[in-house]
């Protein structure tokens, strides 16, 4: 089955420090990648996103290649700021016969301190 | 246009007590999902609709009913509330199933179940 593996949080660090979330997958077919956030008492929102091998998403100063060769789709920022702290998801998208369903990973959280 | 909304935002039950959740959405999606979301376990998908008067399970149905009378309402029904359903439901909605789109998420609706 379809599954998204991302590390564990929660992860701690100081206001400009360089991110990187990791997140795996396993997937049946040719899946499309997603990084959403989800900020404290709100709903997710899409991050960025990724269709196919080598495409790179992009937003708000985030980056993630979708890496064919070893199933990954990690998550970096090179300046994290306090505003960024939030819950961090990586999923992904398959079509099935009748809908396309999201697998999402467990999340991780992210701490940013001045 | 408002996107998703969901109703209410927050909800204490009893056990054994029934309640439904709304979902509306206004940009003309053909469909629309339920997830619960618990601590440590990510998003699961609960029900999901492909167009007006369509229902399909997911990935934990159990407890729970769905009914899409209307193609931009999506209501989720517990007839019989546990703890267990103790939870932050979120909804969402897309336009069609290619895999370049995306899922829309309305901000959930926190359900404590005593």
């Amino acid at each position: 089955g379809n599954s998204v593996t991302q590390m564990e949080g929660p992860v701690t660090l100081s206001e400009e420090a360089f991110l990187t979330i990791n997140c795996t997958y396993t997937a049946t077919g040719y899946p499309s990648l997603f990084w959403y956030v989800q900020y404290p008492g709100e709903g997710l929102q899409l991050l960025l996103k990724a269709t196919k091998a080598d495409d790179k998403g992009s937003n708000k100063g985030f980056e993630a290649t979708y890496r064919k060769e070893t199933t990954s789709f990690h998550l970096e920022k090179g300046s994290v700021q306090v505003s960024d702290s939030a819950v961090y998801f990586c999923a992904l998208l398959i079509n099935t016969g009748t809908a396309s369903k999201l697998t999402f990973g467990t999340g991780t959280r992210l701490q940013v301190t001045l | 246009n408002a996107g998703v909304t969901q109703t209410p935002k927050f909800r204490v039950l009893k056990t054994g007590q029934s309640m439904t959740l709304l979902c509306a959405q206004d940009m003309n999606h053909e469909y629309m999902y339920w997830y619960r979301q618990d601590p440590g376990m990510g998003l699961r998908l609960i029900h999901y609709s492909v167009g007006e008067g369509t229902t399909a399970k997911g990935e934990v149905p159990d407890g729970y009913n769905v009914s899409r009378l209307k193609k931009q309402n999506f209501l989720l029904g517990l007839e019989s509330a546990a703890p267990s359903q103790t939870s932050v439901y979120f909804c969402a909605s897309s336009p069609h199933r290619d895999a370049q789109e995306t899922q829309y998420f309305g901000p959930g609706t926190r359900l404590l179940v005593l």
